[in-house]
């Protein structure tokens, strides 16, 4: 079983839509990234948050502690947001662990 | 402030020959962290160095190093290149070591091995 696992690993939608992506982790952590990957492969972390919520314009990041779950939700959802998502989680050893990514279509 | 700088960007190696690709991390950072990206087994850590030194290693064999200039800047290096090394090669800078510390990552350097 992954440490770090990520649902769905694909997600088509309409654009508009409010969409939900969720990671559960099985390790200790300091910190939970939310990371965003376009077709190019380039990496842009979105958030970073070891409790409660985040939000960046249309992006908001929740996480849950005690059920070692976060979810990142995406408001108004456009096409240009058709990427990959990764959830990684940092588990203070320095190392990340990432999970499998959810790939995510958003179609006009 | 200029990100995190990877070259190059595209590599197609034969096997048998060895690679070594670049990381210049945000000016300031003093962390930089080597991840191999591959369809089936996603991204996975391959080292962390801090202070050129190397803090942190994962599973992978002997053939993937790494080291780390004064000005932080680093390199990994690939050799013996077999075909399953090729992969999107990922590195991050962060300011420090600590897992809590945000990380910024490159474009990656995406890796052909024929």
């Amino acid at each position: 079983k992954n440490e770090v696992e990520q649902s769905p690993q694909n997600l088509t939608a309409q654009e508009g839509e409010f969409i939900t992506i969720n990671c559960s982790y099985s390790v200790g952590i300091s910190a939970l990234h939310w990371l965003q990957q376009h077709p190019g492969g380039g990496i842009v972390s979105l958030f970073m948050l070891s409790s409660g919520k985040k939000k960046h314009g249309r992006l908001i990041a929740t996480i849950n502690i005690q059920e070692k779950h976060s979810s990142l939700h995406i408001t108004a959802s456009h096409p240009r947001d058709s990427a990959v998502y990764i959830c990684a989680a940092g588990p203070g050893d320095d190392k990340i662990i990432f999970g499998k990514g959810t790939r995510l279509h958003i179609l006009p | 402030k200029a990100g995190v700088t990877q070259t190059p960007r595209y590599l197609i190696k034969t096997r048998g020959q060895q690679v070594t690709l670049s990381c210049s991390p945000i000016s300031g950072h003093r962390s930089v962290s080597w991840y191999q990206q591959t369809p089936g087994q996603g991204l996975q850590f391959l080292f962390e160095y801090f202070s050129e030194t190397q803090r942190n290693k994962g599973n992978f064999p002997g053939r993937f190093s790494g080291r780390q200039f004064s000005n932080s800047r680093s390199e990994m290096n690939v050799s013996t290149l077999e075909l399953g090394d090729s992969a999107l090669y990922l590195c991050a800078s962060r300011t420090h070591l600590q897992g809590h510390i945000e990380a910024f990552f490159g474009q990656g350097t995406r890796l052909t091995v024929v």
